[in-house]
């Protein structure tokens, strides 16, 4: 069966400082993989989404990239954090089939920007 | 760019009474889904509607996809304090199925 993992669970960053989150799945081949971010008591902002190794798709300008340098890994990063970055970000991935694109989460990686 | 907004934002409801969320799509999607996210957690797959006019039942909760395919709708019938939560719907576009629009949710309160 699939699994998602994503770490760390939780973190408080100062400002100015980098960050990286990390997104591997088990279990699949050549998934989508999706960066969310939820501010608090919020929807869900899509930041990045890739359908392919090395190929990223960014939605929002921001603070923040992404990479991905294996099939199944998926890197949430920022070189200077900012007090708007804090908020609750959320790995996805799915099958990528049209019409079937459901998607799988992970726990979740809670950002404090102190 | 495309909205997928919700209403009510909060609703809060006595065990036992109804609940009903809507869900609006500012463009035409190719199916929708519905995901529930439960206070502190993440987001989980109920269910996917692709049919216009497309109605589908889990227990005590009733989805169903707008004849335009621009809408949705959720129904829990006689809540229990175990649907508290935040529900979304996300819609795909024909367009580009490799990305969904999540809808702004709704946050669900059960007092018992």
């Amino acid at each position: 069966s699939q699994t998602i993992h994503q770490w760390p669970a939780t973190l408080v960053q100062p400002v100015g400082s980098p960050l990286s989150l990390e997104c591997t799945v088990e279990g699949t081949s050549n998934p989508n993989l999706y960066w969310y971010r939820q501010a608090a008591g919020r929807g869900l902002q899509l930041l990045f989404y890739s359908v392919g190794i090395g190929q990223i798709s960014s939605e929002v300008p921001q603070n923040l990239s992404a990479s991905r340098p294996q099939d199944r890994q998926f890197i949430l990063s920022s070189k200077k954090l900012l007090l708007s970055d804090s908020g609750f970000y959320l790995c996805a991935w799915s099958k990528g089939q049209a019409g079937a694109n459901v998607l799988t989460f992970g726990a979740g990686s809670r950002l404090t920007v102190l | 760019g495309q909205q997928v907004m919700q209403i009510p934002q909060y609703q809060h409801v006595q065990e036992g009474e109804d609940f009903t969320t809507y869900c609006n799509s500012s463009t035409t999607l190719s199916n929708i889904q519905w995901y529930k996210q439960r206070p502190g957690g993440h987001p989980v797959f109920l269910i996917q509607l692709v049919k216009s006019g497309e109605v589908k039942k889990q227990k005590r909760l009733t989805f169903q996809f707008g004849e335009a395919k621009k809408n949705s709708s959720l129904h829990i019938t006689a809540t229990q304090t175990t649907d508290v939560g935040t529900y979304f719907c996300a819609g795909e576009r024909s367009y580009n199925t490799d990305k969904l629009i999540f809808g702004t949710g709704t946050r669900l309160q059960v007092f018992p």
